[in-house]
């Protein structure tokens, strides 16, 4: 079965220091997708990335940068010079077909919390 | 903005009562997800439709709970005699294949 953890429940930094959100799935498909989502206080599931398992690049976006490592089965997510407007809960997913196609299995999700 | 819509934003019911809930995806996305999340925890999935086509259900989704996708296009999601356990953030989300985009959820609280 399908599993995704993040442990960390909230993580509070003052503006400009940087974030990292840990991440671990669990999954029996060599096939499979991982995303992150941002969750603001307006409730909305932002789309942040989508990574598949047969890449393991790291990817950087603006201040947000995905560390994706197969051998840990981790895609823990950095966000550089943290801003207020950063504050939200993030959520780590897995999609693999297991199931079905597409569908998300989420984590918990990590409340970062960016005070000035 | 074309995005995923949902109505209402909020319901307050009464247990008992029935609701229906309405998801309007992206235009040409054929496949449609709904989700439920409460509070503290990730979204958890509910139910999936390829066109008009309801291909899985989550055990979570008791025979009190019926979701139809008429003409591949919206969807509707019926709680029928609801109970203070369905309380929750009910999320809509469509995708052509890719990554999900989310609506902003119907807030439905049973008192």
């Amino acid at each position: 079965a399908q599993k995704v953890t993040q442990a960390q429940t909230e993580i509070s930094v003052v503006e400009k220091e940087d974030v990292t959100l840990d991440c671990v799935y669990e999954t029996r498909d060599t096939t499979y997708y991982l995303f992150w989502y941002k969750q603001p206080p307006s409730g909305e599931l932002v789309f942040l990335i989508r990574r598949n398992s047969f890449d393991e690049q790291n990817e950087i976006s603006g201040r947000y940068s995905w560390n994706f490592q197969k051998s840990t089965s981790s895609f823990n997510f950095t966000i550089t010079a943290s801003q207020v407007v950063d504050s939200a809960v993030y959520f780590c997913a897995l999609s693999d077909l297991t199931d079905s196609w597409g569908k998300l299995q989420f984590g918990a999700g990590t409340q970062v919390v960016v005070t000035p | 903005d074309t995005g995923v819509s949902q109505d209402p934003r909020h319901k307050i019911t009464k247990r008992g009562q029935n609701v229906t809930f309405r998801c309007d995806p992206i235009s040409e996305h054929n496949r449609l997800y709904w989700y439920r999340q409460t509070l503290g925890q990730g979204p958890e999935f509910l139910t999936y439709f390829q066109n008009e086509a309801q291909l899985e259900k989550s055990r979570l989704l008791s025979d009190r709970f019926s979701a139809e996708r008429p003409k591949g296009s919206f969807s509707t999601l019926e709680i029928q005699r609801t109970e203070q356990g369905d309380s929750a953030m009910y999320l809509c989300a469509s995708t052509l294949g890719g990554e999900q985009y989310f609506g902003p959820g119907t807030r439905l609280t049973v008192t």
